[in-house]
């Protein structure tokens, strides 16, 4: 079965625009989370949605935002772009938290990898 | 809280020798270990797992073992090859909670022909 897709893969931005990202999951799946990747924090958590409720939050500014549809796709966003936040962004889905066989196993995209200049 | 650490990279290596990546973890309760593997441009795939204590996930002639009484998971191949350059990140996930992995920061291993 498809794997987990995130648009767009590569974008540019300049400091103090937007930017939005898809992630559509592992059919079936309806948990997805998101990560930032940077060489110097490694991979941080951003925040996880199931049945379109964020359900944890990591230790981002408000500026980091995202929402999950009914169809268990989701979108991040990111306001005011800093040039800290370029950065690879990772979107990771997984069987609803409490399902049996659910080990905690994530199933990444390949990510979007975000320049801000 | 929970954390995994895992040695400092890069690790670099010639081609067939032997590859150990140690991974220790701190938790509250009984967790599910992970190796994830990140190629060159790439997101991360699970490389390997153990769910349980004494449990031995092997993929791809890499091998972990699940070692409740040192809290470790170190990663093993016998053989190594330049197409097994990449960064490798020990997690750990715990059931009963949020399922939310707790990551190491990652070694990178670098394989040279």
């Amino acid at each position: 079965k498809a794997g987990v897709t995130q648009t767009p893969r590569y974008l540019i931005k300049t400091r103090g625009q937007q930017v939005t990202l898809s992630c559509s999951p592992i059919s079936g799946h309806r948990s997805v989370s998101w990560y930032q990747q940077t060489p110097g924090q490694g991979l941080q958590f951003l925040f996880e949605y199931f049945s379109e409720t964020q359900r944890n939050k990591g230790n981002f500014p408000g500026r980091f935002s995202g929402r999950q549809f009914s169809n268990s796709r989701s979108e991040m966003n990111v306001s005011t772009l800093e040039l800290g936040d370029s950065a690879l962004y990772l979107c990771a889905s997984s069987l609803r938290p409490g399902q049996q066989l659910n080990t905690g196993e994530l199933f990444f995209g390949e990510g979007s990898r975000l320049t801000v200049l | 809280g929970n954390s995994v650490t895992q040695m400092e990279g890069p690790v670099t290596l010639s081609e067939e020798a032997f590859l150990t990546i140690n991974c220790t973890y701190t938790a509250t309760g009984y967790p599910s270990l992970f190796w994830y593997v990140q190629y060159p441009g790439e997101g991360l795939q699970l490389l390997l797992k153990a769910t349980k204590a004494d449990d031995k996930g092997s993929n791809k002639g890499f091998e972990a073992t699940y070692r409740k009484e040192t809290t470790s998971f170190h990663l093993e191949k016998g053989s190594v090859q330049v197409s097994d350059s990449a960064v490798y990140f020990c997690a750990l996930s715990e059931a009963g909670g949020s399922y939310i992995p707790t990551f190491g920061r990652g070694t990178s291993l670098i394989v040279h022909p």
